[in-house]
């Protein structure tokens, strides 16, 4: 079965700079998609960024961008110019391509971004 | 569009009760699926399925039956409730293609007592 690993239970961010948070996961696939979602206070889960495992060009969403390594199995989330809105748990996700026995998610990250 | 509608958003029980947590989709997606939320462990998925009528199991699918009369709609029975359910449920839905995100309800935070 396919693992998702966050090692960063929590991190912090000054308001404006940047952070990156961790993921990586474990499959003997090659095709298969990748996703960062971030739940606010609010309990909701909300889609960050995704990426196909089979682009080579790293996603970016505005502020938001991912450094995929296929080789390390490594899906890192960089939140540039970080803002208050963005302290949530962010939690990164994995599905194949083969089977509809959908998302792996990680634990999770909870980010506190400091004013 | 109201998306994924979970109903309720809070709900005790005791020991030994059911009940059903209510999911509706107003995409047309055919693909929707149910995930606990516990801490330290993210989401685990419970059931889905991939059509009226076609459920299968996730991860952790003890303790719980769904069904799929409609594409609108796939509720979540819990027979008879324990401790260990105690969690935040989430139902979600996505459109056919592999790439498509998933989207999620609100969620529901059961406490079983």
């Amino acid at each position: 079965a396919q693992t998702v690993t966050q090692s960063q239970p929590e991190m912090s961010v000054q308001e404006a700079e940047t952070v990156t948070l961790s993921c990586t996961y474990d499959t003997s696939e090659s095709d298969y998609y990748l996703f960062w979602y971030k739940q606010p206070p609010s309990r909701q889960m909300i889609l960050v960024i995704r990426q196909e495992a089979y682009k080579q060009q790293n996603a970016t969403e505005n502020r938001f961008s991912v450094n995929f390594q296929k080789a390390a199995k490594s899906f890192s989330l960089k939140i540039s110019d970080s803002q208050l809105g963005d302290a949530a748990m962010y939690f990164c996700a994995y599905r194949t391509s083969y089977n509809n026995n959908d998302m792996r998610f990680g634990a999770g990250t909870r980010l506190t971004v400091k004013p | 569009n109201a998306g994924v509608t979970q109903t309720p958003k809070f709900q005790v029980l005791k020991t030994g009760q059911s009940m059903t947590l209510q999911c509706a989709q107003d995409m047309n997606h055919e693909y929707m699926s149910w995930y606990r939320q516990d801490p330290g462990m993210g989401l685990r998925l419970i059931h889905y399925s991939v059509g009226a009528g076609i459920t299968d199991q996730g991860e952790v699918p003890n303790g719980y039956n769904v069904s799929r009369s409609t594409t609108e709609d796939f509720p979540l029975r819990l027979l008879s409730a324990a401790p260990s359910q105690t969690s935040v449920y989430f139902c979600a839905s996505r459109s056919e293609p592999m790439r498509s995100p998933l989207h999620f309800g609100n969620g529901t935070r059961l406490t079983v007592t």
